[in-house]
């Protein structure tokens, strides 16, 4: 069974300060992986998303994400907050050979702090 | 404007009174797919449809029927609510390419209670 771990479920951080977001994921495929961010009161929208190539990956709003195939890692991270990255951040993955069922984490809630 | 749109925004509802959540994109995606999102349990694909006629069960389909007569629509359909359908209910639309799923562009939400 597909799970996606989002281990921190609230994360607060200083304006300016870097963060990073975990998510573990378990499969015994190969995944497509992606974060989507979702501001209050709105639908989500994506952030970035790993399918294949580097394994350093680079997406809207300053955020990037390594994919660690060893780890079943695929960690979240900004150099520098704003008080605007505050919003639930999700892991979701999807199976290559399948591609069509998507599997979400539980969401990490970042709180930037002025 | 591309956008995924969903109707009604806010429903209050009773148990056991049929329900339809309407959702309609119009950037001409082939896939579409309905999420429900709970407190501590993140989203969770009830169903999902690849074409026209064409739907799969996601996690958690019991309690749900969809249907894809359109391209671009794609209703969620509540026969017999229970108070444990109360959620957060998203639609999303995307391209296919190759039997792959790429970014999922999400609806604004309807928020479901059932008394």
């Amino acid at each position: 069974a597909q799970s996606v771990t989002q281990l921190d479920s609230q994360v607060p951080v200083f304006e300016e300060a870097p963060v990073e977001l975990r998510c573990n994921y378990s499969s015994s495929v190969s995944v497509y992986l992606f974060w989507y961010v979702q501001y209050p009161n709105q639908g989500l929208q994506l952030l970035l998303k790993y399918l294949s190539g580097s394994t350093l990956v680079k997406g809207i709003n300053g955020f990037e994400a390594e994919f660690n195939k060893s780890q079943t890692s695929f960690h979240l991270r900004k150099p520098s907050v704003h008080i605007s990255d505050t919003a639930e951040y999700f892991c979701a993955v999807s199976h290559i050979n399948t591609g069509n069922q998507f599997y979400f984490g539980t969401g990490t809630s970042l709180t930037v702090i002025p | 404007e591309a956008q995924v749109t969903q109707n009604p925004r806010y429903l209050i509802t009773v148990t056991g009174k049929k329900l339809t959540v309407t959702c309609s994109q119009n950037m001409n995606h082939e896939y579409m797919s309905w999420y429900r999102q709970d407190p501590g349990l993140g989203l969770r694909q009830i169903y999902y449809s690849m074409n026209v006629e064409v739907t799969d069960k996601g996690d958690v389909p019991e309690g749900y029927k969809v249907s894809r007569k359109e391209k671009r629509n794609f209703p969620l359909i509540l026969e017999s609510p229970s108070p444990n359908q109360t959620s957060l209910y998203f639609c999303a639309s995307s391209r296919t390419s190759g039997g792959f799923t790429d970014t999922q562009y999400f609806g604004p939400g309807t928020r479901l209670t059932v008394l």
